[in-house]
């Protein structure tokens, strides 16, 4: 019974593909957030989506479009992907929107774009 | 800017060995700092938060705003402490945005 699932867990790619990134989460939390991982090991918000509304919205190329049907699910598509989208992009929720919120990861998905 | 500095890439220590890994802060508001942590193969995880004033698996974290630090101490370092540890700092509008450090491999050797 995993709290935050991604899948998939790897994807490579080629370059100007379209591709989706799923994540669900089961806690039964409010909000739901993306990261980017770089190969630096550097963790940087990209989104985040409180009861299905976007509430975070870092400087990401419009190539990258979060979309949360359910408060459950957040997914992440990213459109003509390029070389510098290679990373690990992790998922996340916690409880509240608020600061004090801990935060629950998924696995990450390590998108690899040749 | 917020902005949140872990200045060791690495910190390798001797198992019962002190530990310290160092953060600084800069940020303009009352900050909300947390240490989360990611073991081999396993997900990351928060270990404590300022806000608690806990103890976590021997961890202790104490904020300083005088030198806007909040560095991660632990007395006797253990073998399976050994992971990456990254310091993060809350933003202030209450999105729930966490800013992390670039991170710190721990790394505890017999």
């Amino acid at each position: 019974d995993t709290a935050v699932s991604q899948t998939p867990k790897y994807l490579v790619t080629q370059m100007g593909n379209d591709k989706s990134i799923k994540c669900e989460q089961n806690l039964g939390h409010d909000t739901m957030y993306w990261y980017k991982q770089d190969s630096k090991k550097f963790l940087k918000i990209m989104f985040s989506y409180n009861n299905k509304e976007l509430i975070i919205n870092e400087t990401v190329p419009n190539r990258f479009s979060p979309k949360s049907p359910d408060k459950a699910h957040l997914n992440l598509h990213i459109n003509s992907l390029e070389l510098g989208d290679s990373a690990v992009y992790f998922c996340a929720s916690s409880q509240e929107s608020g600061g004090l919120s801990e935060q629950y990861f998924g696995p990450g998905t390590r998108l690899t774009v040749t | 800017a917020q902005r949140v500095t872990q200045p060791e890439k690495l910190l390798s220590v001797f198992k019962g060995a002190p530990v310290e890994l160092k953060c600084n802060y800069s940020y303009s508001g009352s900050p909300e700092l947390f240490w989360y942590v990611q073991y081999s193969r396993q997900r990351l995880q928060l270990l404590l938060r300022h806000i608690s004033r806990e103890s976590i698996k021997g961890f202790t974290a104490d904020l300083n705003k005088g030198e806007t630090s909040f560095h991660l101490k632990k007395p006797f370092a253990q073998e399976e402490d050994s992971a990456m540890y990254y310091c993060a700092l809350s933003h202030s509008s209450n999105t729930g945005k966490l800013i992390f450090g670039q991170g710190t491999t721990l790394q505890v050797k017999p």
